[in-house]
C-alpha cells in the first residue's frame, strides 16, 4: 500500500538554525515525490519535486530509496518559512497524490 | 492565466441535509480535477479525481459522490450529510494527460455538519 508518513506535527526552530522536515514513504515501485506548502492565509502550493532536483527558497529534498525517505532541508531557516508543509507521493494511477498529514513549521526570532 | 474557484467558502448544514460544492477552473482545457478533504488531525485525503467529462474515480468509499458535467466544472455532492462529513474540502486541478505533476489548489470550503 502507498503511504506517506510525516512523524512531526509541529517543528519549532530559531531563525538561522537548520531545519529538516521528515517524510517517509511506503511504495513498491519507483516513487515520484513532492513537497507542498501552505503559508498563512494562502492556498496550498507546490514547493518542489524530487525529479527536478531543484532548490526552491533555499529548500532541498533528496530521495533516499534505501531509507524510503524524502526529507526537506534548509540550512538557515527564516521567519517567512513558517507554514504547513506536506509531503506527497504520486499514486500508481499517475494522477492522484497521496499526502502526509503535514508538519507545521514555526520559525521564531 | 489559470484560476480555480470554489464556493461556498463556508457552509453549516444539519445532519441529513443534502450537499453540493462546486469547483470551476478557468484558463485551461481538459484539466484533471480533484476533490480532497482535510479532517481534523487527518491531513489531506483524496476523495475523487476526474480525467475527463463524466469520468470519476473514487479513492475512498464514503457518503459522498462527485460529478463532472462540464470540462472545467467539478461538483461534490451528498444526499444526506453525516457528522463525519465535517471538514475542509479542497478542489484542485492539474494539466491533462498522465503524470501531471503539479496540482493547483482552490481556496477551500469549510463544511460544518451540525
Amino acid at each position: 500500500a502507498q503511504r506517506v508518513t510525516q512523524p512531526e506535527k509541529l517543528l519549532s526552530v530559531f531563525k538561522g538554525a537548520p531545519v529538516e522536515l521528515k517524510c517517509n514513504y511506503s511504495y513498491s515501485g519507483s516513487p515520484e515525490l513532492f513537497w507542498y506548502v501552505q503559508y498563512s492565509r494562502q492556498r496550498l502550493q507546490l514547493l518542489l519535486r524530487h525529479i527536478s532536483r531543484e532548490s526552491i527558497k533555499g529548500f532541498t529534498a533528496d530521495l533516499n530509496k534505501g531509507e524510503t525517505s524524502f526529507h526537506l532541508k534548509k540550512p538557515f531557516a527564516q521567519e517567512e518559512d513558517s507554514a504547513m508543509y506536506y509531503c506527497a507521493l504520486l499514486s500508481d494511477s499517475g494522477y492522484a497524490l497521496n499526502f502526509g498529514k503535514g508538519t507545521s513549521l514555526l520559525v521564531t526570532p | 492565466s489559470q484560476t480555480i474557484h470554489q464556493w461556498p467558502a463556508t457552509l453549516v448544514q444539519p445532519v441529513g441535509s443534502p450537499l453540493s460544492l462546486e469547483c470551476t477552473v478557468e484558463g485551461t482545457s481538459n484539466p484533471n480535477l480533484y476533490w480532497y478533504r482535510q479532517a481534523a488531525g487527518r491531513g489531506l485525503q483524496l476523495l475523487f479525481y476526474s480525467v475527463g467529462i463524466g469520468q470519476i474515480s473514487s479513492e475512498v468509499p464514503q457518503n459522498l459522490s462527485a460529478s463532472r458535467p462540464q470540462d472545467r466544472q467539478f461538483i461534490l455532492s451528498s444526499k444526506k450529510l453525516l457528522l463525519s462529513d465535517s471538514g475542509f474540502y479542497l478542489c484542485a486541478w492539474s494539466r491533462g494527460g498522465s503524470f501531471s505533476y503539479e496540482q493547483y489548489f482552490g481556496p477551500g470550503t469549510r463544511l460544518t455538519v451540525t
